[in-house]
């Protein structure tokens, strides 16, 4: 079935580095979302992503939609303590299809 | 707090049993989903119901049956329980279905031994 990959699978960075991650999928997506879950709680959406090609921000987050439509990214500026959690990847046929899920970049942030 | 709600918020029952897992959505909204996530599979969408219908299904096993009452809210009813249905359970909403729309409730955590 479809399948998300996600990279790196966990990262320890100093607290005020930005970060990059990445999703890539063997399947063609027409949305993708990225999503954060803190420990204990459900996943929240960050960022959904519309069009090939594009790059959206929200706040230091910033996110991309690949051009071949089967991979995004997420880069996150700055990074503060309560950056830490587990950001997922998603991906979409249609606004209003299934949503598949990434298996998550862990993230620790050490102050 | 994302007003999407879930009961119980553990559950913890023996193989072979039968639970229920109840979600309330946010108020106004039409559209009901249930994810699984274990530490094998992640995250994974089972079924979708849109205002008391079933629009979407899954990687819904045949032994989980869901369903979503005139009021909204929605049971995810799990049977016949298997050492590999311990997971976190999420229930989310939406107002019409769209994927940029769903906000996740805290989840229930099963535990089957």
């Amino acid at each position: 079935g479809q399948q998300l990959n996600q990279s790196p699978q966990s990262m320890f960075i100093q607290e005020g580095e930005d970060v990059s991650m990445n999703c890539t999928s063997s399947s063609i997506f027409n949305t993708w979302l990225w999503y954060k879950q803190d420990p204990g709680e459900g996943p929240v959406l960050l960022i959904a992503l519309y069009k090939a090609g594009e790059l959206t921000s929200n706040g230091r987050l910033t996110a991309q939609f690949g051009i071949t439509r089967k991979d995004s990214f997420l880069n996150i500026s700055a990074s503060i303590p309560s950056d830490v959690g587990i950001y997922f990847c998603a991906g979409s046929k249609t606004s209003y299809d299934k949503v598949i899920f990434g298996p998550g970049t862990s993230l620790s942030v050490i102050p | 707090d994302s007003g999407v709600t879930q009961t119980p918020k553990h559950l913890i029952t023996a193989t072979g049993q039968r639970v229920t897992l109840r979600c309330s959505p946010r108020s106004g909204d039409l559209s009901v989903y249930w994810y699984q996530q274990s530490l094998d599979q992640g995250l994974q969408f089972l079924i979708q119901y849109y205002n008391g219908e079933e629009r979407a299904k899954g990687n819904i096993l045949e032994r989980f049956s869901a369903q979503q009452f005139p009021d909204l809210h929605s049971e995810l009813n799990l049977s016949s329980l298997e050492l590999g249905d311990s997971a976190l359970y999420f229930c989310a909403s939406s107002v019409g279905g769209s994927v940029d729309e769903q906000y996740f409730g805290p989840g229930t955590r099963l535990t089957v031994t």
